[in-house]
């Protein structure tokens, strides 16, 4: 159980464009949902809350009209990197939770995105 | 907010000795402190979490340890195995589902 998919899993664009990348959870409702970025040999840094239903909560830093996020469903978040450069080049990672589940994140496989 | 620190940042052993990593964290509400395991491209994998109603935890080859008065906690693998080697990461929360704070991470590397 408690199982979070990333759909991409790696994707490479044209600096300028726009990248959508889905969460999802399997098997359970995900209330929450967390995004967070890692770059190479660094640790996971939170990026945005996303709740289902309100609007997402930003981490002091983050550009919330460059990383759109929805969270339209209880099973389904999406992050949308627009206007891609390629500093925004990372592993974007996402973590779904519920309160029946505790504390216990759950993250999906990740998605490896190189804007050239 | 809270700020999590962690040691070492790689830490070589030999097969079968023992792995302890440390981090301490500076929010005294903090409550919840999972561990995981992030092999190279791959998601983290919690591999043991605690609780501050409870000063250690056990899980076959791996423990944690917490003091919170002293607000640190720590990982010990006993017994390592190459398999072992990875990328940990220590984090910490408050209460109920809240964002995680990350440790910056430990590269273990076990030789056989």
């Amino acid at each position: 159980g408690a199982v979070v998919s990333q759909h991409p899993s790696r994707v490479i664009c044209k600096s300028g464009t726009s990248v959508k990348i889905e969460c999802r959870s399997l098997d359970f409702q995900a209330t929450t949902m967390f995004w967070y970025r890692q770059f190479p040999k660094q640790s996971l840094m939170l990026m945005a809350t996303s709740n289902e239903g309100s609007k997402a909560t930003y981490e002091q830093g983050v550009e919330k009209d460059k990383f759109l996020i929805n969270h339209a469903s209880l099973t389904l978040s999406t992050l949308t990197v627009t206007s891609a450069h390629p500093e925004d080049s990372s592993f974007y990672i996402c973590s779904a939770g519920s309160p029946g589940l505790q504390e216990t994140q759950y993250f999906g496989p990740g998605t490896r995105l190189l804007v050239l | 907010g809270e700020n999590v620190e962690q040691h070492p940042s790689t830490l070589s052993v030999q097969e079968g000795d023992s792995a302890v990593i440390k981090c301490t964290y500076s929010d005294s509400a903090s409550n919840y402190f999972p561990w995981y395991k992030q092999e190279l491209g791959k998601r983290p994998q919690l591999i043991i979490d605690i609780r501050s109603n409870v000063g250690e935890k056990k899980d076959q080859r791996i423990a944690v340890t917490l003091n919170k008065t002293a607000k640190h906690f720590s990982l010990h693998i006993t017994e390592t195995q190459p398999e072992d080697s990875a990328v940990y990461f220590c984090a910490a929360s408050g209460t109920g589902f809240q964002k995680l704070v990350f440790g910056t991470g430990t590269r273990l590397l076990v030789s056989p």
